[in-house]
């Protein structure tokens, strides 16, 4: 099956500096990438994903890239707020719709 | 994107008894998928369910344990049974809302004693 790895478990960063999230998976089948920011006692809330057929995709400070030949996708936060700060999961589904498979999370700080 | 609301929102349960988790959608969705998130843990699905079929569950999860209804296009029950501390657990229930993403509730936070 599928095999999500998350790096950094944990990310502290200032305020106004940039994030980046990096994941790789195991199963070339899969085509859908998404990303989720859980905050704490609530559900993952989606942010930005993409799909097999898009190299990259941004929205607003938020940017993801995929690079499948390689097997990797990175969130990229610019100009981190401190409401940024939150637990990322990546995800990979072979599509759309489909059951997820989830890295194991970071955990994001940023500090004023 | 979906409303989702999941019932009740945390509980406290002995060991042995069973807890029924309910989630409602806004909307009519095809497929749901419930979740099991242990604590400071990432999400590992336990079942995917649709309506009018039996609910296919992930390697390492059974229906005796957990057992899921899907009456209709808006509800689905998870049925954690005969509970034991290691059960505790958030339980999420999510579904495919529009452009087929997936979108997630708040979450049953359940504690096992």
């Amino acid at each position: 099956g599928e095999n999500v790895e998350q790096h950094p478990s944990t990310l502290s960063v200032q305020e106004g500096d940039s994030a980046v999230i990096k994941c790789t998976y195991s199963d070339s089948a899969s085509n859908y990438f998404p990303w989720y920011k859980q905050e704490l006692g609530k559900g993952p809330q989606l942010i930005i994903d993409i799909r097999s057929n898009v190299g990259e995709k941004k929205d607003q400070r938020i940017a993801v890239t995929l690079n499948k030949t390689a097997k990797h996708f990175s969130l990229h936060i610019t100009e981190t707020q401190p409401e940024d700060s939150a637990v990322y999961f990546c995800a990979a589904s072979i599509r759309p719709g489909y059951a997820l498979n989830f890295g194991k999370g970071t955990s994001l700080l940023v500090t004023p | 994107s979906a409303v989702i609301s999941q019932k009740p929102s945390r509980d406290i349960c002995q060991r042995g008894t069973s807890l029924t988790i309910q989630c409602q959608v806004d909307s009519q969705v095809t497929m749901m998928f419930w979740y099991r998130q242990q604590p400071g843990q990432s999400l590992t699905l336990i079942a995917t369910a649709n309506q009018g079929s039996e609910a296919t569950y992930e390697s390492g999860f059974v229906i005796d344990k957990f057992p899921i209804s899907r009456p209709n296009l808006t509800f689905s029950t998870l049925t954690v049974s005969n509970m034991s501390p290691e059960d505790s657990s958030i339980y999420l229930c999510s579904v495919e809302g529009v452009e087929e993403t997936q979108y997630f509730g708040p979450g049953t936070r359940l504690l096992v004693l």
